[in-house]
Parts: structure tokens; C-alpha cells; sequence
């Protein structure tokens, strides 16, 4: 079945220092793969997306890799901030057909001053 | 700009109770989506609308669930007879095209069924 993993443990960092945080999946194709920041109490919000062709994205202090063939995306928020501090979520997107994003667990972010 | 608008922010209610959720989407947004978020299961899509037409209810757990969308501006999700095991945070998000597109969330609706 498909799986989407992300670490489940909370990723504590300190403030300067840059956070990697880790998608893992399996039995899954995906053509796309976005990135989401959820706060308490409320939706998630898009950060990023990147295609199976890319390598690499970046915008601002945030840079995504995607590697199809480890099936694995890192993303990377440098000079990480306090207000950094939140859950990131990967999303997979299949791209043509029914489905809609699968999107994993998230991992919970804090970073400390 | 509105974003998406969801209502109500919280609701509670007792097991048997008819539950309905309201969702508002960006204007000019062709795809709504419905998804529910738990602890246990995260962020799970339980049906997406194109032009205002389902296109895939696979995730809608039970007949209990229902979702409509009437027009371009305005979807429900029902939910008759509730029951405590859908207590969750149920998302709404509208997007531009469907594949490889940034979706919208709204800032979700916390059920609790006692």
C-alpha cells in the first residue's frame, strides 16, 4: 500500500541553524511533490512545489530536493528562525487522474532562541 | 484577497445529530476539495469537486458523510447520523486546476461529536 513518511518526532533546532526535515515514500509515483505549513488552529499553507524532473527548488531561506529514485524529499529552512516554528507537511501529487493529494503525517518544527 | 472561508470554526454536538459543515471557496477557483485531519491519520481527502461536479468520493468514509456544492461559491459536507468517531478538524482548500497546483486551505472546522 502507499506510505508517506515523515519524522514523527518533534525536530528540535537552534535558532541560525538550518533545519532539514525529511519525506520518505513507497508504492507511490508521484509527478509532483508540495510542501505545507500548518500553525495551530489552522489550515495548511503552501510553501512550495517541485516536479519529478527537478532536482532542486528554492525560494528565499527554504530549498526543497526531490529524488525519485531514493523516493525521498528533504526540505531545508536555513537561518531558521523562532517563527519558523511550526508543522511542515509533504504532499504527493500523482498528477493526471482522480486522485488528490496524499499528504503525510507533518513534522512539528521548533526552533530555539 | 478572501482566502477560503469555512464555517462554523467550532461545533459540538451529540452523537445522532445532523452536522453541517460550510465552505466558501477563493473566487475563481475551479476545484474544492474536502479533507478531514486526526491525530491518528492526518490529512486525509475525503471528496474533491471540479466546476462544481464530484470527481472522486472515495475518501468519504461512510453513507453517514454527503457533500454537495451547488454553485461555484458554496460547498457542504453533511454528516447524519453524527457519531463520536468523527470527531476531527475538517479541512476545505480550493485551487486553479487540480495537477501539480497549490492547493488553499481554509482554517478548518473542529468537530466534537459527545
Amino acid at each position: 500500500s502507499q506510505k508517506i513518511e515523515q519524522n514523527s518526532e518533534a525536530l528540535n533546532i537552534q535558532e541560525g541553524k538550518t533545519a532539514t526535515l525529511t519525506c520518505n515514500y513507497t508504492n507511490y509515483s508521484p509527478a509532483y511533490l508540495q510542501w505545507y505549513r500548518q500553525d495551530p488552529g489552522r489550515g495548511p499553507v503552501f510553501l512550495l512545489l517541485i516536479r519529478e524532473n527537478e532536482k532542486e527548488k528554492r525560494k528565499e531561506r527554504l530549498k526543497v530536493t526531490f529524488d525519485t529514485t531514493l523516493k525521498q524529499s528533504l526540505f531545508h529552512i536555513t537561518a531558521s528562525q523562532p517563527a519558523d516554528s511550526a508543522t511542515y507537511l509533504c504532499a504527493l501529487d500523482s498528477g493526471g487522474g482522480a486522485d488528490g493529494l496524499t499528504f503525510g503525517k507533518g513534522t512539528h518544527l521548533i526552533i530555539q532562541p | 484577497d478572501a482566502g477560503v472561508i469555512q464555517s462554523p470554526r467550532h461545533e459540538v454536538t451529540e452523537m445522532g445529530q445532523e452536522v453541517t459543515l460550510r465552505c466558501k471557496p477563493i473566487s475563481g477557483h475551479d476545484y474544492l476539495f474536502w479533507y478531514r485531519q486526526t491525530m491518528m491519520r492526518g490529512l486525509e481527502l475525503l471528496i474533491y469537486f471540479n466546476n462544481n461536479v464530484p470527481i472522486d468520493d472515495s475518501g468519504m468514509p461512510e453513507d453517514r458523510f454527503s457533500a454537495k456544492m451547488p454553485n461555484a461559491s458554496f460547498s457542504t459536507l453533511k454528516i447524519q447520523p453524527s457519531e463520536p468517531r468523527d470527531s476531527a478538524v475538517y479541512f476545505c482548500a480550493s485551487s486553479i486546476g487540480r495537477e501539480g497546483q497549490p492547493q488553499h486551505f481554509g482554517d478548518g472546522t473542529r468537530l466534537s461529536i459527545l
